[in-house]
């Protein structure tokens, strides 16, 4: 799996769109680019996930350059709820062959702090 | 609702016992994740299993051990416990074996508190 790294923590204010931005220098052509959402004593939540260029959805949007090599979460118009950790993973979703060293790594994510 | 179930919810124990916490994943799902996530830590991979054989392996201790069996549940079994075991226990599931890129469902979580 590619590594991944994001800052460890943001604050903002409610009604300002919040950009998280994650950097995967080394990742594969296979590979794709997902995102999830914990708040506390909750599991995590999928939020997003892409391949390249721009992906929306209800939730957020995702912007992912030509070389891939880094990846930009936005969350517009954020709320006090939006308070979370968010996650970047990378990897491959591709069917096929099983990878038996497919170990599925979160990281420390980002703590993102809405402030009213 | 994620269609994970984790039981016990909450679970206080003293150091040197045995628990065991039980995932059912989401119908169809094939594969099981355990996480052990500690106060104010990322979440830590311990294992995973896809379709009753152990697929990948994490920093789980030789004191834990985990097996998922024939109707697809998964038990994660942590010995000789320690105050630092004390964390929230995670279990996600997926359909695929290898979900990576994939979309994994939480469940709830078990929070062991080892006194």
């Amino acid at each position: 799996l590619a590594k991944t790294t994001q800052p460890i923590s943001m604050d903002s204010y409610e009604g300002q769109e919040v950009n998280i931005t994650c950097s995967h220098n080394n990742i594969a052509t296979n590979d794709y680019i997902t995102w999830y959402q914990q708040f506390p004593s909750q599991g995590p939540r999928f939020i997003i996930q892409g391949y390249k260029t721009k992906v929306t959805n209800e939730v957020a949007s995702l912007f992912i350059p030509a070389d891939r090599k880094s990846s930009t979460l936005s969350l517009p118009r954020v709320s006090l709820s939006d308070t979370a950790v968010y996650y970047c993973l990378v990897g491959d979703r591709g069917g096929g062959i099983m990878n038996r060293d497919d170990k599925i790594i979160f990281g420390k994510g980002t703590r993102l702090h809405i402030l009213p | 609702d994620s269609g994970v179930t984790q039981t016990p919810k909450h679970l206080i124990t003293a150091t040197g016992q045995r628990v065991t916490l039980r995932c059912s994943p989401r119908s169809g799902d094939l594969s099981v994740y355990w996480y052990q996530q500690s106060l104010d830590q990322g979440l830590q991979f311990l294992i995973q299993y896809y379709n009753g054989e152990e697929r990948a392996k994490g920093n789980i201790l030789e004191r834990f051990s985990a097996q998922q069996f024939p109707d697809l549940h998964s038990e994660l079994n942590l010995s000789s416990l320690e105050l630092g075991d004390s964390a929230l226990y995670f279990c996600a599931s997926s359909v695929e074996g290898r979900a990576s890129g994939g979309e994994l469902f939480f469940g709830e979580g078990s929070r062991l508190t080892v006194l």
